[in-house]
């Protein structure tokens, strides 16, 4: 079975660019979440999804940040403008629910460099 | 706000020795997992822990939720160079409903390095 799939894995740009990251969960997982990790910490979480409804997105700086995640599937996040700040490596999830034990299987994350 | 404290930060030590990493927080957790991530790679999932007092084992990696769920460790035993990672512990909220309700509170992590 195919794991959570993003893409870039690495991305370049440089300040007041837009970025955008993708991310395609586990067949059959309606719980998706996107991360953002800085080097040799926890991840914390922008945004959880429950099929296409965003549940919890009181950590997304939503003046800069958006996702979506059109038809519970695939998901987008968005940084416009992007600040040197902002240099993180993002990171999505996906888990069968939030019930089922809360177990979240990861994807190997986009490493974002803004200069 | 739910925060799990993770001790060491940072861990250095040779091939062979046995090694504990503590997680603990002033919050009761209804579970709890741990995570080892590679450089360059997402967090990979080691071991759910439900039951207060609960020991697991996996291979050479032995964890433990504490009794009162607010605690847990790791314990490697004949460390290995292969066991190198960043180890994070994660809990989920003890209550069900609102935003909380699948939401993760993980630690700030501990990088361990085993020597050759």
């Amino acid at each position: 079975e195919a794991g959570v799939v993003q893409s870039p894995r690495y991305k370049i740009i440089e300040k007041k660019q837009p970025v955008a990251f993708w991310c395609n969960p586990i067949s059959g997982h309606n719980t998706l979440y996107w991360y953002r990790q800085n080097l040799g910490q926890g991840p914390e979480l922008l945004i959880r999804y429950e099929n296409e409804e965003a549940v919890d997105d009181s950590q997304l700086p939503k003046d800069r940040f958006s996702a979506e995640r059109l038809k519970g599937v695939d998901s987008t996040l968005k940084i416009q403008p992007a600040e040197l700040g902002d240099s993180a490596v993002y990171l999505c999830a996906s888990s069968l629910g939030p019930g089922m034990g809360y177990e979240q299987y990861f994807g190997p994350g986009t490493r974002l460099t803004v200069t | 706000t739910q925060l799990l404290e993770q001790s060491p930060q940072f861990l250095s030590i040779q091939e062979g020795e046995n090694l504990t990493v503590y997680c603990n927080s002033s919050s009761v957790f209804s579970s709890l997992q741990w995570y080892r991530q590679e450089p360059g790679e997402g967090p990979v999932l080691l071991v759910t822990v439900v039951t207060g007092g609960e020991v697991k084992k996996l291979k050479r990696l032995t964890f433990q939720f504490g009794d009162a769920r607010k605690d847990s460790s790791l314990h490697i035993t004949a460390a290995q160079p292969g066991d190198t990672g960043l180890y994070l512990c994660a809990g989920a909220p003890s209550g069900a409903g609102g935003t909380s309700y699948g939401k993760l509170t993980f630690g700030q992590g501990t990088i361990l390095t085993v020597h050759p």
